[in-house]
């Protein structure tokens, strides 16, 4: 699986938006974009993922830039329940040996502030 | 539709005992996936389970395994209890067949080895 790269920390107001930046420069084409959070002492929240168009749910928003080798998870309106460590893992979705394996790297931690 | 669900939450277990700890995965779910969690080496990949085979499996020494019953159901064993065993678990589940990463995720069980 392709390697992330995502700040240790970031900080964000509440009621704005929240940008989590992620590299993975060595993406390749079959792999997918996926972002987890996990909030102190729960197990992970999948969020959201894509393979190279922008993707929108409840929840937040992934950008995807072109050559597919960043990627930016945008919550739009954050609140103090949003800190949390945020994964991005890049990961193909087919199976062999990748069945049902997430690949967690050490993320980075969000932290809203009032 | 109810979540993951684990059990115990909580164990406090000796050096040199066996552990089993359980995972209902949500109704429908048949990929059945566990985690440990330590604050030295973050979330890693236990093994993976899809209609009670084993399809994946991570580094970890065998004193680790799993199984899988008909109704998706699964549980962990450890045996020979290490202190290096101390960590959160946790197992997801997911629906599809092939290899989406879109899991799910239960609160875990917290295991303390003294």
């Amino acid at each position: 699986d392709a390697k992330t790269t995502q700040p240790p920390s970031m900080d964000c107001a509440e009621g704005r938006a929240a940008n989590l930046p992620c590299n993975h420069s060595t993406i390749s084409g079959n792999e997918y974009v996926y972002w987890y959070r996990q909030i102190h002492s729960q197990g992970p929240q999948y969020i959201i993922h894509g393979l190279k168009n922008n993707e929108t749910n409840e929840m937040a928003s992934l950008i995807i830039t072109e050559d597919r080798k960043s990627s930016t998870l945008i919550l739009p309106h954050a609140t103090l329940r949003d800190t949390a460590v945020y994964y991005c893992i890049v990961t193909p979705n087919a199976g062999g040996t990748s069945y049902g394996k997430l690949t967690f790297g050490q993320g980075t931690i969000l932290t809203v502030h009032p | 539709k109810a979540g993951v669900t684990q059990t115990p939450r909580y164990l406090i277990k000796t050096r040199g005992q066996q552990v089993t700890l359980s995972c209902s995965p949500i109704s429908g779910h048949r990929s059945v996936s566990w985690y440990q969690q330590t604050p030295g080496q973050g979330l890693q990949f236990l093994f993976e389970y899809f209609s009670e085979t084993q399809r994946n499996k991570g580094n970890f020494p065998g004193r680790f395994s799993g199984r899988q019953f008909s109704n998706s159901r699964s549980e962990m064993n450890v045996s020979t209890l290490e202190l290096g065993d101390s960590a959160l678990y946790l197992c997801a589940s997911s629906f599809s067949q092939g290899g989406t990463y879109e899991q799910y995720f239960g609160p875990g069980t917290r295991l303390t080895v003294t």
